[in-house]
C-alpha cells in the first residue's frame, strides 16, 4: 500500500544552519506531495506542496522538489531560525479520500 | 474567520465512559475529517465526510461514531472509551477534497484511564 517514510528525529540545529529532512514515498499512480508543519500546541498547517514530478514547492524559505525517479520529497531550508522549531510531516495523496502522513520529524533550533 | 475550532482542548475519561469531541468550521468547506495522532505513527484517518448527511470510515474507525447534520459541524463520539483511545485528535476541513489543502483545528488531547 501507499506509505511515507521520513527521517527520525529529533533534529537539533544551531540558528542559521542548513536543514534537510528526508522524505521518501511508495505509491501507485501519481501522488500529490505535501509538507505540513505543527508548531507547539497547534494543529498542522500546510507548509508547501507539489502536484507533479519535478515541481518545486516553496514557502517561508523552505523548499522541496518532487523527484519521481528517487520517489523523494526532501525538505530544505538554507538558514533556520529558532521560530522554525516544530514538527514537520511529509504526506501524500493519490486523489482519493485519504492523505497518508509520515510519522513526523521534530526540529529543535538553538539560538 | 475562526477557521476550524475544536472543544474541549483536554479531557480525562475513565474506561467505559462516553463523550463527544466537537469540531466546527466556518469556511463552508464540504469535506471534513477526523484524525488521531500517536507518537511515532503520524496521523491516521478515523472518519471523514464529503458533505452534510454523508460520512464514511477511514483507516481506524473502530470505537468511534460520527454524524454530519450541517456543513459546519462534525462531532466525533466515543461510545465506550478505552485506554487505547488515549491520543491527540485533530479535525480538518478542505474545500475540494482531501487531496487539496487541509485546514486543521488545534486538537483535543484525550487521556483514558
Amino acid at each position: 500500500g501507499d506509505s511515507v517514510t521520513q527521517m527520525e528525529g529529533p533534529v537539533t540545529l544551531s540558528e542559521e544552519a542548513f536543514l534537510t529532512i528526508n522524505c521518501t514515498y511508495t505509491a501507485t499512480g501519481y501522488p500529490s506531495l505535501f509538507w505540513y508543519v505543527q508548531y507547539p500546541g497547534e494543529g498542522l498547517q500546510l507548509l508547501l506542496k507539489a502536484t507533479k514530478a519535478d515541481d518545486k514547492g516553496s514557502n517561508k524559505g523552505f523548499e522541496a522538489t518532487y523527484r519521481k525517479e528517487t520517489t523523494s520529497f526532501h525538505l530544505e531550508k538554507g538558514s533556520v531560525q529558532v521560530s522554525d522549531s516544530a514538527v514537520y510531516f511529509c504526506a501524500l495523496n493519490t486523489g482519493g479520500f485519504k492523505t497518508i502522513f509520515g510519522a513526523g520529524t521534530r526540529l529543535f533550533v538553538k539560538a | 474567520n475562526a477557521g476550524v475550532t475544536q472543544t474541549p482542548k483536554f479531557q480525562v475519561l475513565k474506561t467505559g465512559q462516553s463523550m463527544t469531541l466537537q469540531c466546527a468550521q466556518d469556511m463552508n468547506h464540504e469535506y471534513m475529517s477526523w484524525y488521531r495522532q500517536d507518537p511515532g505513527m503520524g496521523l491516521r484517518l478515523i472518519h471523514y465526510s464529503v458533505g452534510a448527511g454523508i460520512t464514511d470510515q477511514g483507516e481506524v474507525p473502530n470505537g468511534y461514531n460520527v454524524s454530519r447534520s450541517t456543513t459546519e459541524d462534525f462531532p466525533l463520539r466515543l461510545l465506550s472509551a478505552a485506554p487505547s483511545q488515549t491520543s491527540v485528535y485533530f479535525c480538518a476541513s478542505s474545500q475540494r477534497g482531501l487531496a487539496e489543502t487541509q485546514y486543521f483545528g488545534p486538537g483535543t488531547r484525550l487521556l483514558v484511564l
